[in-house]
């Protein structure tokens, strides 16, 4: 498996609090990318970062921010959480554009009730 | 964006060949096709890509047909483990080349 870890694996947390997810790699890649998987609709894509301090939104960034202030460790937050952020959360990482894969973490499940 | 359409699932037979098939007839000239496969809860795992020409690793093989708006996943002799979901993804060729995953095919091996 690629050096991705994600912490942490499990959370659970009330409406209204702060949470942030972090992505760690060990393989120096330049591209990270942060997911959510819910039933129904796949895998859809929050944000992503294409090197230190560069992020952009992805199709569903209402809610969640992220930081990248080095290029090992990625980091999502969810300012206010809320029970529709409940959801499995899957930090991908990858060496270059095009012909290089995504590789993906193991997920966090996370619960907001 | 270039779309994918996959069955949303299929059978196979323990030891045979399971062919996945995919459509992609909005295809740019420089978008990459990528099979992934998530088996149960865990993340989704890199499989195989092609540009234009056919591909083959330990995993997998990838038949790309020569206009690109189409292409198979063979896995050759199917076992148990390999009945997950696969997704086959076309890679947006821009600065921020992302991954859009579709709903992709359920498959299921059976003995």
């Amino acid at each position: 498996d690629a050096g991705i870890t994600q912490s942490p694996r499990h959370k659970v947390t009330e409406t209204g609090t702060p949470v942030t997810l972090r992505c760690h790699q060990t393989e120096n890649h330049r591209y990270m990318y942060w997911y959510r998987q819910d039933p129904g609709h796949g895998l859809r894509l929050i944000h992503y970062s294409y090197g230190v301090k560069d992020t952009d939104k992805g199709e569903v960034s209402d809610g969640y921010s992220v930081s990248r202030s080095k290029t090992e460790d990625f980091l999502l937050t969810l300012e206010s959480a809320t029970s529709s952020q409940t959801s499995v959360y899957f930090c991908a990482i990858s060496a270059e554009t095009g012909n290089s894969p995504l590789h993906f973490g193991n997920g966090t499940r996370l619960t907001v009730t | 964006d270039a779309k994918t359409t996959q069955p949303p699932s299929m059978d196979c037979a323990e030891g045979r060949a399971a062919n996945l098939p995919c459509n992609h007839s909005t295809i740019s000239g420089n978008e990459y096709v990528y099979w992934y496969r998530q088996i149960h809860s865990q993340g989704p795992q890199y499989i195989i890509h092609g540009l234009k020409n056919n591909e083959t690793n330990e995993m997998a093989s990838l038949i790309i047909t020569e206009d690109r708006k189409s292409s198979t996943l063979i896995l050759p002799h199917a076992t148990l483990r390999d009945t997950a979901v696969y997704y086959c993804i076309v890679r947006v060729s821009d600065n921020t080349d992302k991954l859009i995953f579709g709903t992709g095919t359920r498959l299921q091996v059976f003995p």
